[in-house]
């Protein structure tokens, strides 16, 4: 199986701060990484796609960039709204699929 | 709007079988198109992808799964269902099911806790 090991695994941060996360595979996935927002008590949501691909609808502050085995999720200036728990999840050659531990954005 | 549906029973004792079952609507479970994935998270810990099945009927699990697994479609009904048999605590936790598409968990489920005790 892949392992994904994501940091940190939690972060303190103000309304307008940049954020990023990494996401490191324990082997050479490509571009198959996705990247998804979870608040509690709500289901998971795509936020991003291969690696880089904004879905449709979602704040141009997310983003996402790497390929290989290490990747970073960034968001650009925190709103509130963003306070969430995400995770990164890979789909190399399809499955089993995995996810990173998550990383808790709480405010500071 | 694609919606999904968890459901099942909430309490499940150790060593019996946890069956759940997620009602699609707003679109065909048998879509070739797509996939569908069963995923949980337990309490205080991160996702944990269960195993997908795609149009053709072929089901995938994750290898290290401690209890045995089975994802089944049923068509005429439009649901995906999940059987864990010989539950442990450690199958404690909310499932989400998903429709998935390109390895990416496109559509999610609510989410159905389930605590076994």
């Amino acid at each position: 199986d892949i392992q994904m090991t994501q940091s940190p695994s939690s972060l303190s941060a103000s309304v307008g701060d940049r954020v990023t996360i990494t996401c490191q595979a324990s082997q050479d996935i490509s571009n198959y990484l996705n990247w998804y927002q979870q608040k509690p008590g709500k289901a998971p949501k795509l936020l991003i796609y291969d690696a880089s691909i904004l879905r449709t609808g979602v704040p141009s502050r997310f983003s996402g960039s790497g390929s290989g085995s290490t990747f970073t999720f960034t968001i650009s200036s925190l709103q509130p709204e963003d306070f969430a728990t995400y995770f990164c999840q890979q789909y190399d050659n399809g499955p089993p699929l995995s996810f990173g531990g998550g990383t808790n954005i709480q405010i500071k | 709007q694609l919606q999904l549906q968890e459901s099942g029973p909430a309490l499940v004792k150790p060593s019996e079988t946890l069956s759940l079952t997620c009602s699609v609507s707003g679109g065909a479970i048998n879509n070739r198109g797509y996939y569908w994935a069963w995923i949980r998270r337990p309490p205080g810990k991160g996702l944990e992808w269960i195993g997908s099945i795609y149009y053709s009927g072929t089901a995938y699990y994750k290898p290290s799964l401690k209890s045995p697994v089975t994802i089944s479609v049923d068509a005429s009904k439009n649901q995906l269902s999940l059987k864990v048999t010989s539950v442990t605590a450690a199958d404690t936790a909310v499932y989400f099911c998903a429709r998935g598409h390109n390895g990416a968990l496109e559509e999610w489920g609510q989410g159905t806790q389930v605590t076994v005790s």
